[in-house]
């Protein structure tokens, strides 16, 4: 079955330091894998997803997500953190039927200015 | 405009009743799922409908019945609320393709008291 696990539960940066929230997955087949932001009583948003082609994604609001697949991760990054970034990320993975998104359990980021 | 409305935002109510929560898409999608966000802030799917067809029926206690009367609209009706059910309940469309993202709507919290 199609999973993905987020290993950190909370990440702390400064502002203006460098950010990486941390995905790896488990599917069978071609995985297409999706980064997700729910700010504070708000419904998800979408950021960027890998279905093919080149390993950088590049999303919304300046993130962008390394998809590498030898270590079946799919990490989300950004050069430069602003505390507005301050939010809960998601990772997803398309299941096998592609009928759902399957969620990680999400990483809080917290943004110190 | 926006993509996906749930009405009502806030709902609370007592154990025993009944209520529905309304889920329409403006954005011409064949595809529409309820998803459940427990006080952890997991998410997980519950159901899926693809051209007003049920796709996935996920371990849901058979009080939550969805209903598709036209793809633009995905209702989840739920009888004889218990305690366990409070959580934020997230409708969501996409494209039918593996390929595509999902847009979410703000989300609906329920409180069973």
């Amino acid at each position: 079955a199609q999973s993905v696990a987020q290993p950190e539960d909370q990440v702390n940066v400064a502002e203006g330091n460098p950010l990486t929230v941390k995905c790896t997955y488990s599917v069978s087949g071609n995985p297409y894998l999706f980064w997700y932001v729910q700010y504070p009583n708000r419904g998800l948003q979408f950021l960027l997803k890998y279905i093919t082609g080149d390993n950088l994604v590049k999303g919304s609001y300046g993130f962008e997500a390394e998809f590498n697949k030898s270590q079946t991760s799919f990490h989300l990054k950004k050069p430069s953190a602003l505390v507005s970034d301050s939010a809960l990320y998601f990772c997803a993975v398309r299941d096998q039927a592609g009928t759902a998104l399957i969620f990680g359990k999400g990483t809080t980021l917290s943004v110190s200015s | 405009d926006t993509a996906v409305s749930q009405t009502p935002k806030y709902l609370v109510t007592q154990m025993g009743n009944d209520k529905s929560i309304k889920c329409e898409q403006n954005l011409g999608h064949d595809t529409m799922y309820w998803y459940k966000q427990d006080s952890k802030k997991f998410l997980k799917i519950m159901f899926s409908y693809n051209n007003k067809e049920l796709i996935i029926n996920e371990t849901v206690p058979n009080r939550f019945s969805p209903k598709s009367p036209d793809k633009a609209h995905l209702n989840l009706h739920i009888n004889s609320l218990e305690l366990g059910d409070s959580a934020v309940y997230f409708c969501a469309s996409s494209q039918a393709q593996k390929s595509t993202e999902a847009f979410f709507g703000q989300g609906t919290r329920l409180t069973v008291v």
